[in-house]
């Protein structure tokens, strides 16, 4: 595709359960990022892939956070027992590569409110 | 990692320039600066990037202070589609692998008006 994809753009969930986030970054891309971002708030980071390994998920909050990837493309953010603090905008990106002048491309984004 | 700092938020007439300016005193020698936006309900968009020297894209421009402390985002004719959040950050790189994580700050709400 041209650009990263996310799914659903939009997901309403009650208290206490679990719901996937779908990325699809864009064709060829090694590098995979998730971070989340709150109403009025800059971007926090949650996990990076590179390949199918996660070197670094230092941003997860906590245990009811886990992310996969797999076949070094689609990527799965899984949050377990939704809390109403997890309300937020959560952005997929991705780059060429993971080196340093490599620009991140960012999807629409998936807007989770859970209630 | 450097901090940077932004206004809250500007105003700017549109077929003006928009400067946006940003603070980033505690930058080190192999940090650049990045820039993006965010238009409301997408995801955030690279626009410019540099370490010293002052650059210029199709977007806009970027003019770097010779101490490098500061800079500042020129799009010289602004559009009503400008109107967005612009983040001002300094890249981190991690060890061997030289991967980065892009965080945002607040950032400078910039309104473009007819």
């Amino acid at each position: 595709g041209a650009g990263v994809s996310q799914s659903p753009s939009n997901k309403v969930t009650e208290k206490g359960k679990d719901v996937e986030l779908r990325c699809d970054p864009i064709s060829g891309h090694t590098a995979l990022y998730w971070y989340r971002q709150s109403l009025g708030q800059g971007l926090e980071f949650l996990i990076y892939f590179q390949g199918n390994s996660a070197p670094d998920k230092s941003g997860l909050p906590s245990d009811r956070f886990s992310a996969e990837r797999t076949g070094g493309s689609v990527s799965t953010l899984t949050i377990q027992r939704t809390q109403q603090e997890d309300s937020a905008v959560y952005l997929c990106a991705s780059s060429l590569t993971a080196s340093y002048q490599r620009e991140q491309f960012f999807g629409p984004g998936t807007r989770l409110t859970v209630l | 990692d450097a901090k940077t700092t932004q206004p809250t938020s500007m105003d700017c007439a549109e077929g003006r320039a928009a400067n946006l300016p940003c603070n980033h005193s505690t930058i080190s020698g192999n940090e650049y600066v990045y820039w993006y936006r965010q238009i409301h309900s997408q995801g955030p968009q690279y626009i410019i990037h540099g370490l010293k020297n002052n650059e210029t894209n199709e977007m806009a421009s970027l003019i770097i202070t010779e101490d490098r402390k500061s800079s500042t985002l020129i799009l010289p004719h602004a559009t009503l589609r400008d109107t967005a959040v612009y983040y001002c950050i300094v890249r981190v790189a991690e060890g061997e692998t030289s991967y980065d994580k892009v965080i945002f700050g607040p950032g400078t709400s910039l309104s473009v008006i007819p």
